[in-house]
């Protein structure tokens, strides 16, 4: 079993839509949490951190379930500049090593 | 504010060949993780520098070694290359090594071994 598991997609959608992405995480011990966005070709950019309380960043929630193991992410309104791989990424080790899912393809379409 | 940057951007080696990738980090920051990202799939890491010493290693074999100057740049080196060994490698520095330090990312240098 993957440390972090993620449904790889691709989800399409059309300008507007609302979509959710989930993400599963099997050490009890992780720490932090957090969403990575990456474009093709391109590097991973964090998206934002992820807290048990749940933070907004614009269109865009997080939320995180200790209990399940359970990461997600919300995009409200999606634009086309919203289409890339959503990575989740979870730190479960000392030293900040950071364990990321295989990544979950967004395509919105207009 | 330079951040994180990576040379070269594209290689290509040979089976059986040694590789070397470098690594600057973003200004400020003191700590350089090296990720390996095949194709379609998320980065795996590979080791973490701090203080010109590995502090961390995930599951890769002695064949990818590295090093941390004293001006906090670092190399990664991957020896006896295999074709599996092609994919991006990503340098990410941060300062610190507390598990809520964002990390940031360079723009990789693409390996491809034929």
């Amino acid at each position: 079993r993957k440390e972090v598991e993620q449904d790889p997609g691709p989800f399409n959608v059309p300008e507007g839509a609302t979509v959710a992405f989930n993400c599963t995480y099997s050490n009890s011990a992780s720490q932090s949490f957090f969403w990575y966005r990456q474009d093709c070709r391109k590097e991973p950019k964090l998206l934002m951190s992820v807290y048990s309380s749940g933070n907004e960043d614009g269109r865009f929630t997080a939320q995180l379930n200790r209990d399940s193991q359970y990461i997600s992410l919300l995009i409200r309104d999606s634009k086309l500049s919203d289409s890339a791989t959503y990575l989740c990424v979870v730190n479960a080790y000392a030293g900040n090593m950071l364990t990321f899912g295989g990544g979950t393809r967004l395509m919105v379409k207009p | 504010d330079a951040g994180v940057t990576q040379s070269p951007t594209h290689l290509i080696k040979t089976r059986g060949q040694q590789v070397t990738l470098r690594c600057s980090p973003k200004s400020g920051h003191d700590t350089v993780s090296w990720y390996q990202q095949a194709l379609g799939q998320g980065p795996q890491f590979i080791f973490q520098y701090y203080e010109e010493e590995e502090r961390q290693r995930g599951n890769f074999p002695d064949r990818f070694s590295g090093h941390q100057f004293p001006n906090y740049s670092s190399e990664l080196n991957v020896n006896a290359l295999l074709l599996g060994d092609s994919a991006l490698y990503l340098c990410a520095s941060s300062f610190g090594t507390s598990v809520y330090n964002e990390q940031f990312f360079g723009p990789g240098t693409r390996l491809t071994v034929l």
